[in-house]
């Protein structure tokens, strides 16, 4: 079974309209974290926000955010007002495990396209 | 600090041809990490270390062997290249005992013939 799974392969968002980018993931783990990447046409990988399973705030990192609904085990990234600069591939990525034994699983990833 | 570096960027192997991709930090970071990216996919965890003489394997391990002497360095050695392993290789290092972010190099492009 997916343990991460991102559901919308692409997707096109006019600029200055927000996105959200879907992100529900599998674990039996209590503590656990969420991550969001960025993936320019470049290529190098970026991070975004961070989420930690005990968090009871939503993660903020200025116009990103993390919607966090635990007992859905959903964590959507949430960009405001979209920049041509945001296209790129997102990536949803879980750590489970324990120091020694840190894992991160990532997800297929949403190509988005913002549209001038 | 010059962060994460991978060398090299590209390379083009042959079948059978063994090779070693390098990775470097310079932040004193205890955990490292290599991925491997195929087309279209996430990024698959191969091996990672916590620490100058611990590794262990990821999802995808077959193929590939790492140590780690020093804490700033964690190469990759590819044993017997195969037309499979043809991806873009990712080295990440992370800092914090939480693994709150990973840093990531710029990646390696490799191709086998």
């Amino acid at each position: 079974a997916q343990k991460i799974t991102q559901t919308q392969p692409g997707m096109f968002v006019q600029e200055k309209e927000a996105v959200t980018l879907d992100c529900t993931y599998d674990t039996s783990d209590q503590s656990y974290g969420l991550f969001w990447y960025k993936q320019p046409s470049s290529g190098e990988m970026i991070f975004l926000i961070y989420q930690g399973s005990y968090d009871e705030q939503n993660a903020t990192e200025g116009r990103y955010s993390l919607n966090f609904q635990k007992a859905r085990k959903s964590a959507n990234l949430v960009i405001s007002a979209s920049q041509l600069g945001d296209s790129a591939m997102y990536f949803c990525a879980m750590r489970e495990g324990t120091w020694g034994n840190y894992q991160l699983i990532w997800g297929a990833g949403t190509k988005l396209i913002i549209k001038p | 600090n010059a962060g994460v570096t991978q060398t090299p960027k590209f390379q083009v192997l042959k079948t059978g041809q063994s090779m070693t991709l390098q990775c470097a930090q310079d932040m004193n970071h205890e955990y490292m990490s290599w991925y491997r990216q195929d087309p279209g996919m996430g990024l698959r965890l191969i091996h990672y270390s916590v620490g100058a003489g611990i590794t262990d394997q990821g999802e995808v391990p077959n193929g590939y062997n790492v140590s780690r002497s020093t804490t700033e360095d964690f190469p990759l050695r590819l044993l017997s290249a195969a037309p499979s392993q043809t991806s873009v290789y990712f080295c990440a290092s992370s800092g914090t005992r939480g693994l709150n972010e990973q840093f990531f190099g710029p990646g390696t492009r490799l191709t086998v013939l």
